[in-house]
């Protein structure tokens, strides 16, 4: 099974308007990390967000915020105010325990001026 | 000063080629990855390394060896390159391998197999 599933190979949103990337996972770890990377079109992964397994709140930074839903095993990424610059590939990834990061496929987000 | 650093950014050469890729890290991490990136974007964990030591080699040809001089190194050498190789290349970092901890990826660097 997947450990990590991100169903929209593409998404479009318009400028300024915000946007939910979704990411599911499965484990059976009770301690585990999601984390989410943008990848834009010059090629550098860069780190976006984290949320702990025992994070009751949902994680923010800036414009961005981790939906993290225990029991639907979801941790879906929500961007406010899209801007161009936002366009990019996103990657969903987990650490349970104390194993290996796993990786979603990406999903591509153009934004439309 | 760049945390995670990779070089070549860039390396095309032929099949059969013997080439190398050196990365260091200044986080004082004591993690390393090596990780390929398909044309597909598909991420895949090719090794791990905590303190030097190997602790994540994933189905790789033995082709490609890594080797870890100390914490802050990781270096991938890949011998008789094969088309099938073309991909990035990133390396990564991170202060341990605990559930909290992220991980910090290189630059990448660029293979392309002629």
């Amino acid at each position: 099974a997947q450990k990590i599933t991100q169903t929209q190979p593409g998404m479009f949103v318009q400028e300024k308007e915000a946007v939910t990337l979704d990411c599911t996972y499965d484990t059976s770890d009770q301690s585990y990390g999601l984390f989410w990377y943008k990848q834009p079109s010059s090629g550098e992964m860069i780190f976006l967000i984290y949320q702990g397994s025992y994070d009751e709140q949902n994680a923010t930074e800036g414009r961005y915020s981790l939906n993290f839903q225990k029991a639907r095993k979801s941790a879906n990424l929500v961007i406010s105010a899209s801007q161009l610059g936002d366009s990019a590939m996103y990657f969903c990834a987990m650490r349970e325990g104390w194993s290996q990061f796993y990786f979603g496929t990406g999903t591509s987000l153009t934004v439309i001026p | 000063d760049t945390a995670v650093s990779q070089t070549p950014k860039y390396l095309v050469t032929q099949m059969g080629n013997d080439k190398s890729i050196k990365c260091e890290q200044n986080l004082g991490h004591d993690t390393m990855y090596w990780y390929k990136q398909d044309s597909k974007k598909f991420l895949k964990i090719m090794f791990s390394y905590n303190n030097k030591e190997l602790i994540i080699n994933e189905t790789v040809p033995n082709r490609f060896s890594p080797k870890s001089p100390d914490k802050a190194h990781l270096n991938l050498h890949i011998n008789s390159l094969e088309l099938g190789d073309s991909a990035v290349y990133f390396c990564a970092s991170s202060k341990d391998r605990g559930p909290g901890n992220t991980i910090y990826f290189g630059e990448g660097s660029w293979l392309t197999v002629v």
